[in-house]
């Protein structure tokens, strides 16, 4: 089955400190594997996305990390600032132009 | 937001109304989407489309329906609104199948009573 699990659901942490988000996947083929950023009533917006080819892709403070054999993602956010608070989101892409398989999302709260 | 606009924002209809929910671009992407959210669940394939006039159905498209006779505006029209459609729609464009962008609109609050 084509799934899409990211752990933890939410996650607390201090202003300044680090965090790392996994995603783990079952879909089959792989097209890539994008991480999105939704803040509370808005749409998701891309941070970074992610081919078979590259196990790493930055985004200023946000870091993705790519394990096509295992398939394995996360997310890494070095030095949080209030506004990191939000979802976050992993999709894996199969090749089509209609398939985009989401994770439930990471809700992450950054407390002053 | 990437030249993208949702219409209306919020809604509360009745059950067994019809309701519409527009997306408007103006990047003229070729291909358009409509998402749904509800609280546990990823976001879930409704239909897409295409082109003008060309349409398919995603993951959960019992219930709904959709038009695109111009480029810029795809409709997604719940034919008889149920609590169970009581979901925020989310439009996307872009091709997704590709390693190329995808865009999203800021999402319709849809509230069936």
């Amino acid at each position: 089955k084509n799934q899409v699990e990211q752990s933890p659901q939410s996650l607390i942490i201090l202003e300044g400190k680090n965090c790392t988000l996994q995603c783990n996947y079952t879909v089959s083929p792989f097209s890539n594997l994008r991480w999105y950023k939704q803040d509370t009533g808005r749409g998701p917006v891309s941070l970074t996305i992610m081919t078979f080819s590259e196990n790493t892709k930055s985004n200023g403070r946000y870091t993705a990390t790519l394990d096509a054999d295992t398939k394995q993602s996360s997310l890494h956010i070095t030095a949080s600032q209030l506004s990191d608070s939000a979802s976050y989101i992993c999709v894996v892409s199969r090749p089509g132009n209609n398939d985009m398989r989401f994770g439930a999302g990471t809700r992450l709260t950054v407390k002053p | 937001d990437a030249g993208i606009t949702q219409s209306p924002r919020h809604k509360v209809t009745e059950t067994g109304t019809p309701v519409t929910l527009r997306c408007h671009q103006t990047e003229n992407h070729r291909y358009m989407y409509w998402y749904r959210q509800d609280p546990g669940h990823g976001l879930r394939l409704i239909h897409y489309s295409y082109g003008v006039k060309d349409t398919d159905k995603g993951e959960v498209s019992d219930g709904y329906s959709v038009s695109r006779s111009k480029t810029e505006d795809f409709l997604l029209t719940l034919e008889s609104a149920t609590s169970s459609q009581t979901s925020v729609y989310f439009c996307a464009i872009g091709q997704q199948g590709s390693n190329t962008e995808a865009f999203f609109g800021q999402g319709t609050r849809l509230t069936v009573v």
